[in-house]
């Protein structure tokens, strides 16, 4: 069975753009969160979302937003890029909103010049 | 003080040593543990998953959970060079999905 796939696999964007990555949570899994992971940190939540319902939501500003749609894939956006967006941004899905473990993907590497 | 502590490491270890990898945290409302191993430029794999305070086995790898300390430890035997990556403990309260990180500790197996 295939894991949660992240597209793309690597996006350079400049200071004030937007950006929007994709996600796809490994089949039968209904909830995905998303994670951001700065170079020496570890993931850093950014929002939950079950049944397409925004379920959680980290620390991080109004530039930051997502959605989930009825097949259960994901987007988050981002605007009004910033140096400080630079970083590995993780999809993580699981069976439902409670106990369950998340599985992540690979990530999508942002840069910001 | 952070919710989850680990030292970063690195730490470096002979291909056959055992190994203990630990954390600390602050929140006891934590009640699920999950440890994850990351590989340089791939996202976090889920090895264990354990639920209150106990020991879990799987393989070279048991987790091992102390709830009045606020003490997690992994333990690796007989580590390989395959091991070498970064370790995540990253536990969660009881209804709630969101996983709060560690930085992590790099480990090195040297053959």
């Amino acid at each position: 069975d295939a894991g949660v796939t992240q597209s793309p696999t690597h996006l350079i964007k400049t200071r004030g753009q937007q950006v929007t990555l994709r996600c796809s949570p490994i089949s039968g899994h209904k909830s995905v969160s998303w994670y951001q992971q700065v170079l020496g940190q570890g993931p850093q939540f950014i929002f939950q979302y079950y049944e397409k319902e925004e379920r959680g939501r980290g620390n991080f500003p109004d530039r930051f937003s997502a959605r989930q749609f009825p097949n259960y894939s994901s987007e988050l956006n981002v605007n009004a890029l910033l140096l400080g967006d630079s970083a590995l941004y993780l999809c993580a899905s699981s069976l439902g909103q409670g106990e369950q473990p998340q599985h992540f993907g690979d990530g999508t590497r942002l840069s910001i010049l | 003080q952070k919710e989850v502590e680990q030292d970063p490491g690195p730490l470096s270890v002979p291909e056959g040593a055992i190994v203990s990898l630990n954390c600390t945290y602050s929140n006891s409302a934590f009640q699920y543990f999950m440890w994850y191993r990351q590989y340089s430029r791939k996202g976090p794999e889920l090895l264990m998953y354990t639920y209150s305070s106990g020991n879990k086995e799987d393989g070279r790898f048991t987790a091992q959970v102390d709830k009045s300390s606020k003490y997690i430890s992994l333990f690796i035997r007989d580590s390989q060079p395959s091991d070498s990556a970064t370790y995540l403990c990253a536990p969660r309260e009881s209804g709630y999905s969101t996983l709060t990180f560690g930085k992590g500790t790099m480990l090195l197996v040297s053959p």
